[in-house]
């Protein structure tokens, strides 16, 4: 069946970088989009980015500057990093396909 | 960006009972064929869960008791009859236009 799962570092710096791996299993990545959206806590759901299955990338406008995404198809595995991350970068962080089906996702805290 | 108010908030509904879900988007999000708008559920502690694409179309595997409808800019989730495990938090999201893909801020649905 679909399956995704986020893994992170849990806790980062203010100012570090954040690297989480989104890793699917059910479907091929050269089949369908993943996407990436956070949930701050008690909050919303916010967009981040999208890789396609042909590999071209779309992303928030307003976070493109700080974001990266890209993926390892062989290895069905979607890369998310983010620079610069501040407090209020502290969510929750989901991989879904196609907004489809969703991981269970990964804290991400933004502290010292 | 579009921007999608959701109404109300919160809502308790008695079991049994009807509740109805609004999302205004701030531009058409619909063509002669299709609707971009999409209802999800999520409860604590879980990620969304897809419950109606094209703001009709129900999921696999989503009971019968829910239903979207609308056209343009004004679309309804409805919940009838509502069941204590339907308690959770309610978002609609349009995928008119990319970037970005934005969510309403989300109703809380409560027993009374």
């Amino acid at each position: 069946q679909v399956q995704l799962k986020e893994s992170g570092p849990g806790l980062v710096a203010p100012s570090q970088s954040l690297s989480i791996t989104c890793t699917v299993s059910g479907f091929s990545l050269t089949s369908y989009g993943v996407h990436w959206v956070r949930q701050p806590p008690g909050k919303g759901l916010e967009w981040l980015v999208v890789i396609w299955s042909d590999g071209s990338t779309t992303y928030n406008s307003a976070l493109k500057s700080r974001l990266s995404i890209s993926k390892d198809n062989s290895k069905s595995q979607v890369f998310l990093k983010m620079n610069s991350l501040q407090t209020d970068d502290t969510a929750m962080y989901y991989c879904a396909r196609n907004l489809d089906y969703w991981g269970q996702g990964t804290s991400v805290t933004v502290s010292s | 960006d579009i921007v999608l108010t959701q109404s109300p908030a919160s809502l308790a509904v008695s079991l049994g009972q009807r509740a109805t879900i609004s999302c205004r988007a701030s531009q058409s999000v619909s063509t002669s064929s299709y609707s971009y708008m999409h209802w999800y559920q999520q409860k604590p502690g879980q990620p969304p869960k897809l419950l109606i694409k094209y703001a009709s179309n129900l999921e696999s595997g989503v009971p019968a008791r829910f239903s979207g409808s609308g056209s343009g800019t004004d679309f309804t989730l409805n919940i009838h009859p509502v069941e204590e495990e339907d308690t959770a938090t309610y978002y609609c999201q349009h995928s008119w236009e990319i970037p970005p893909l934005t969510f309403g801020a989300g109703t809380k649905l409560e027993l009374k």
